[in-house]
């Protein structure tokens, strides 16, 4: 999927624990998404990334955390998970803010 | 009232036919369009991007634009079997790239 690599690529977690995924990139794009799709819900923006270091919410960002500290790589964070966290998570990334968008193949997270 | 609004279907059309489907924004300062093709159990994938009022054709694909009325529409001619899917619309305004999605359309082509 154009460079974009995400793990793990099934997850099933215990509600209250910790848990981080990674999106790995080989393009060397400045922008990184993480989305969440549930049914009846659609994309929904969590976090995104413009830089290293540089970080900002989107739409669904409660529950969550990210950190960017190399180009490459970009973690998304549930600090303590919950059963509304199950969901499929897909990361993105995109060159700028004129060129599009191109989706890792997704995270199933089931927490339990 | 969403953003983005799609009529979650399913379309059924037969193959050999025009598939039409449709999205509406809520947004007035949005600048780019994209429509994005999801089989089941995998990720989005672009097929159609449109910045302009007016038709953007590739291949069998055309979009359509009417930023007056906030619609963009996706045309899939001589519909195959191949094309069902559920296709998303996504809208892009402002800054960083972001994108809002539409909850998609399932698209069923049926022999």
């Amino acid at each position: 999927d154009a460079g974009i690599t995400q793990s793990p690529r099934h997850k099933v977690t215990e509600t209250g624990t910790p848990v981080t995924l990674r999106c790995h990139q080989t393009e060397n794009h400045r922008y990184m998404y993480w989305y969440r799709q549930d049914p009846g819900h659609g994309l929904r923006l969590i976090h995104y990334s413009y830089g290293v270091k540089d970080t900002d919410k989107g739409e669904v960002s409660d529950g969550y955390s990210v950190s960017r500290s190399k180009t490459e790589d970009f973690l998304l964070t549930l600090e303590s998970a919950t059963s509304s966290q199950t969901s499929v998570y897909f990361c993105a990334i995109s060159e700028g803010t004129a060129v599009l968008t191109t989706f890792g193949s997704g995270t199933r997270l089931t927490v339990v | 009232q969403k953003e983005v609004e799609q009529n979650s279907g399913p379309l059924s059309v037969p193959e050999g036919a025009i598939a039409s489907l449709n999205c509406t924004y809520s947004d007035r300062g949005s600048q780019s369009f994209f429509w994005y093709r999801q089989y089941s159990g995998k990720s989005p994938e672009l097929i159609m991007f449109i910045y302009s009022n007016g038709d953007k054709e590739d291949g069998r694909f055309t979009a359509q634009l009417n930023k007056a009325s906030q619609y963009v529409s996706l045309l899939i001619r001589d519909s195959q079997p191949s094309d069902s899917a559920t296709y998303l619309c996504a809208v892009r305004a402002g800054t960083a790239s972001k994108l809002t999605f539409g909850t998609g359309t399932r698209l069923q082509v049926t022999l």
